[in-house]
């Protein structure tokens, strides 16, 4: 079956510190990979998309992710996080089953 | 500002009301979807529409019931709902490739009707 896990619940930053946030998938095949942001009070936004082609992707808001098949992950980077970013972030897995699954998210509370 | 718009953004109902969540895109997205989200929790999919048809139906109890009037609009009715109904509904779209709405395509969200059921 298929899964995404987000093994960060919450995290705590500075400002101007960079930011990781894992994510880990389970699925057989090269997965349809997402990053979702959510922010108090707010839908979800998407950061970023992994399809195919080269594995480090770009995305708005200065994130990247970078895909790595041997550790089935898509990690979620930022060089230098801002007070803004302080949010809920989802990362999500589709494949050509017609499937979607979210991960449980990471909190991100970003400190002065 | 969001692409696909949710009506009302809160709402307030006793058990026994009738009301209805409205959403609405104009990104000519075949595909649509209604989500649950409890908070600090993932979306929970309900209902997914592919081409103005109901495609998805996550077992979801019959108190909720969508409906999709044409390509743009996708309603959800509310009906004797309970205190634990209470959560954020989001609405979502996505192009929809030979009636495979997830696939590749990423989904556009609207900023959801925050429902409290007394």
């Amino acid at each position: 079956a298929q899964s995404v896990t987000q093994p960060d619940i919450h995290i705590t930053v500075s400002e101007g510190a960079s930011l990781e946030l894992r994510c880990n998938y389970s699925y057989g095949a090269t997965p349809y990979l997402f990053w979702y942001v959510q922010s108090p009070g707010q839908g979800l936004q998407l950061l970023l998309k992994y399809f195919s082609g080269d594995t480090l992707v770009q995305g708005i808001k200065g994130f990247e992710a970078e895909f790595k098949r041997s550790q089935s992950s898509f990690n979620l980077r930022k060089p230098s996080v801002h007070w803004s970013d302080a949010a809920e972030y989802f990362c999500a897995v589709s494949n050509t089953g017609n499937q979607f699954y979210f991960g449980t998210g990471t909190s991100l509370t970003v400190i002065p | 500002d969001t692409e696909v718009t949710q009506t009302p953004k809160h709402l307030v109902m006793g058990m026994t009301n009738k009301k209805s969540l409205k959403c609405e895109q104009h990104m000519g997205h075949r595909a649509m979807y209604w989500y649950k989200q409890k908070a600090k929790k993932p979306p929970e999919l309900m209902f997914v529409y592919s081409y103005e048809k109901l495609s998805i139906n996550e077992s979801v109890p019959s108190r909720f019931s969508p409906e999709c009037p044409n390509s743009s609009l996708l309603n959800l009715h509310l009906h004797a709902l309970q205190p634990e109904d209470s959560a954020l509904y989001l609405c979502a779209s996505s192009q929809d490739l030979s009636g495979q709405p997830y696939s590749n395509q990423p989904q556009h969200f609207g900023d959801g009707t925050r429902l409290s059921i007394l």
